[in-house]
């Protein structure tokens, strides 16, 4: 059964830092192109980051660009987001997302439940 | 970047009811298109990719359509599982993004 389980949110201060992880099983993780979305309370999806399967390729949305790092470690089947200089406008929940797909997008066919960020003094 | 437009934003409809959502881009994405049902408090879920392929597993009463800018979700014999919020959603091209949203509701 293919699971994508997150971990490493909480509450942390403007400015702080924060690192996400993704544990998967049940498929190839290095097949796969994996996604960060994130969804901000009552509002709608939003995505932020894409890794390819090997890790080669990445791309950010512009509103995390510069702050937010995203990598994998495949002989860990482990997917991370590295957040820095967090905003309050960062808080939602973060989900992992599996890719149909392994060296571009094309839908993501499996999530997590999500975890929590909430960025606040 | 592109943006997606969806409509209506919700609508309210009745079990047994054909509901049709609209979801435009605002250029030609070349099918790029996958459609997302979430229910309140839940993870997305993948209905149709490629604007037109249904997921394994999913009920054959949902069917998406479209070509160029212009797609659409149809959910037939609406069943009570199915209020939730739709997102259509482009992987034409980075950055990727989804439409607003479209709530049904009783």
């Amino acid at each position: 059964e293919v699971q994508v389980v997150e971990s490493g949110g909480g509450l942390v201060q403007p400015g702080g830092s924060l690192r996400l992880s993704c544990a998967a099983s049940g498929f190839i993780f290095s097949s796969y192109a994996m996604s960060w979305v994130r969804q901000a309370p009552g509002k709608g999806l939003e995505w932020v980051s894409f890794i390819s399967g090997s890790g080669g390729t990445t791309n950010y949305a512009d509103s995390v660009k510069v702050r937010f790092t995203i990598s994998r470690d495949n002989s860990k089947n482990t997917l991370y987001l590295q957040m820095n200089s967090l905003r309050a406008e960062d808080t939602a929940v973060y989900y992992c997302a599996k890719d149909g797909c392994e060296t571009s997008s094309c839908y993501w066919n499996s999530w997590g439940q999500g975890t929590l960020v909430t960025v606040s003094s | 970047d592109i943006q997606m437009t969806q409509s209506p934003s919700s609508v309210s409809a009745s079990v047994g009811d054909r509901v049709v959502i609209t979801c435009r881009a605002s250029q030609v994405i070349s099918t790029w298109v996958a459609w997302y049902q979430q229910k309140p408090g839940k993870a997305p879920k993948v209905l149709i990719y490629g604007a037109s392929n249904l997921l394994s597993g999913v009920p054959s009463r949902f069917s998406g359509s479209g070509s160029g800018t212009d797609y659409t979700l149809t959910i037939s014999n609406l069943q009570p599982e199915d209020f939730a919020t739709y997102y259509c959603q482009q992987a034409n091209s980075f950055p990727l993004t989804f439409g607003p949203g479209t709530k049904v509701d009783f």
